[in-house]
């Protein structure tokens, strides 16, 4: 099946600062989310984004469909950021979404 | 608008126990799917169902049983509890994209201890 690698697995930032979070897929898909858990363990999703770029406020995704990655940028950080992040993938032609193992990130203050 | 409500959110079974995860989502969506989620491993499809009367397995189903007798409710059943379905699950939903499933929004997750 479809393989989906999340890079880095662990992030430490400064609050304010910037970082890039990414995801790697091994096949062609028709659908990509970005999810957020916060420490409470909630998964709220962040963008539906199967191609081309989002944002929502300090949050951005690009998706490059072709190249088989997508990337989610968060700006100016804030502790309510920490959390893990996954990625989700769905093959052409199939009907599950695949998750990847995840970016932890922690916001300092 | 409650989205996709989960009961019990707490369980602790004992091994060989049986019980029924109860999932209901009010969006009116085709598509619901339940999920473990387990260290280190991110989240794991167990069963999904693309609409009434249709499931079908994800990558981890051995132990698990689902049916989907309407929209709204897409119930797990453990059939005979083992320690290595101690777990955190997820139930979620999403509707129709104009290719395969759209957004996924997922219930508040389930904690199951089996002893």
């Amino acid at each position: 099946g479809i393989q989906v690698e999340q890079s880095p697995p662990d992030l430490i930032l400064q609050e304010g600062a910037n970082s890039t979070l990414r995801c790697n897929f091994s096949d062609s898909v028709n659908n990509l989310q970005w999810f957020h858990q916060n420490p409470w363990g909630q998964l709220i999703n962040l963008f539906y984004i199967p191609s081309g770029t989002k944002q929502n406020g300090r949050l951005s995704a690009t998706t490059v469909a072709t190249e088989r990655y997508s990337l989610l940028y968060i700006s100016s950080s804030q502790t309510t950021d920490s959390g893990v992040y996954f990625c989700a993938v769905m093959n052409t032609g199939f009907q599950k979404l695949v998750f990847g193992t995840g970016t932890r990130l922690l916001v300092s203050p | 608008n409650a989205g996709v409500t989960q009961t019990p959110k707490f369980q602790v079974l004992k091994t060989g126990q049986s019980m029924t995860l109860q999932c209901a989502q009010d969006m009116n969506h085709e598509y619901m799917s339940w999920y473990r989620q387990d260290p280190g491993m991110g989240l794991r499809l167990i069963h999904y169902s693309v609409g009434a009367g249709i499931t079908d397995q994800g990558e981890v189903p051995n132990g698990y049983n689902v049916s989907r007798s309407t929209t709204e409710d897409f119930p797990l059943r453990l059939l005979s509890a083992a320690p290595s379905q101690t777990s955190v699950y997820f139930c979620a939903s999403n509707n129709r994209a104009p290719i395969g499933a759209g957004e996924l929004f997922f219930g508040e997750g389930s904690r199951l201890t089996v002893l």
